[in-house]
């Protein structure tokens, strides 16, 4: 069975500085990893996903993530964090093979600091 | 285009009412799924959709709660004699099929459930 390991259920950030969102998954054999992003009273929307091709992998509003499989890593970053990246974000994998649903971690909220 | 859309956006019941909640995924989305989503506890997976049917219904809870799709489209998700520990805000997703896994799935606003 596949799951997902979010650290950190709050993290707070200066506007500017670098965010850091971890995300560690457990599977036998890599999945396809994907970062949503969830505004207040809104729905979750997809920011990346790593799919197998490269591991460096480039999402909307300058969030980026790398697949580092000897770590079974899938950490989120951005380089300078804005008063708009303000939400909760939540980390999935998926099964490469089968008919089977995401599987999400518990969140992190993201808190930016004028 | 137009998203997924989700219906009623807020429901109140009182413990005990039956409740229902609709989802109208994105034209031409084969895949279709719940989630709830409850405080402290992330997304948790309910049940799929591949056209109408649904393979696999042990996500769900209990047996009060069933879910039907019709037309391959708009799905219900319903709730009988609904407990306190229900509430929570249920999302819907839709993706272009199943057996994709790569598939972006697109979400809808939720619904937020309160059982008084």
């Amino acid at each position: 069975a596949q799951s997902v390991t979010q650290l950190g259920s709050h993290v707070s950030v200066s506007e500017g500085a670098l965010v850091l969102l971890r995300c560690n998954y457990s599977s036998s054999v890599p999945p396809y990893l994907f970062w949503y992003v969830q505004y207040p009273n809104q729905g979750l929307q997809l920011l990346l996903k790593y799919t197998s091709a490269a591991t460096l992998v480039k999402g909307i509003n300058g969030f980026e993530a790398e697949f580092k499989k000897s770590e079974t890593s899938f950490h989120l970053t951005k380089p300078s964090a804005h008063m708009s990246d303000a939400a909760e974000y939540f980390c999935a994998v998926r099964a490469r093979s089968g008919n089977t649903p995401l599987v999400f971690g518990k969140g992190t909220r993201l808190s930016v600091i004028a | 285009g137009a998203g997924v859309s989700q219906s009623p956006s807020n429901k109140v019941t009182e413990k005990g009412k039956d409740v229902e909640l609709r989802c109208d995924p994105i034209s031409g989305h084969t895949a279709l799924y719940w989630y709830r989503q409850s405080l402290g506890q992330g997304l948790e997976f309910l049940i799929y959709f591949q056209g109408n049917s649904a393979p696999d219904k042990s996500g769900l809870p209990s047996d009060r709660f069933s879910a039907e799709r019709t037309g391959g489209s708009v799905s219900t998700l319903t709730i009988q004699r609904t407990q306190q520990e229900d509430s929570a805000v249920y999302l819907c997703a839709s993706s272009l099929r199943l057996d994709g896994s790569t598939d972006t799935q697109y979400f809808g606003p939720g619904t937020r459930l309160t059982v008084l």
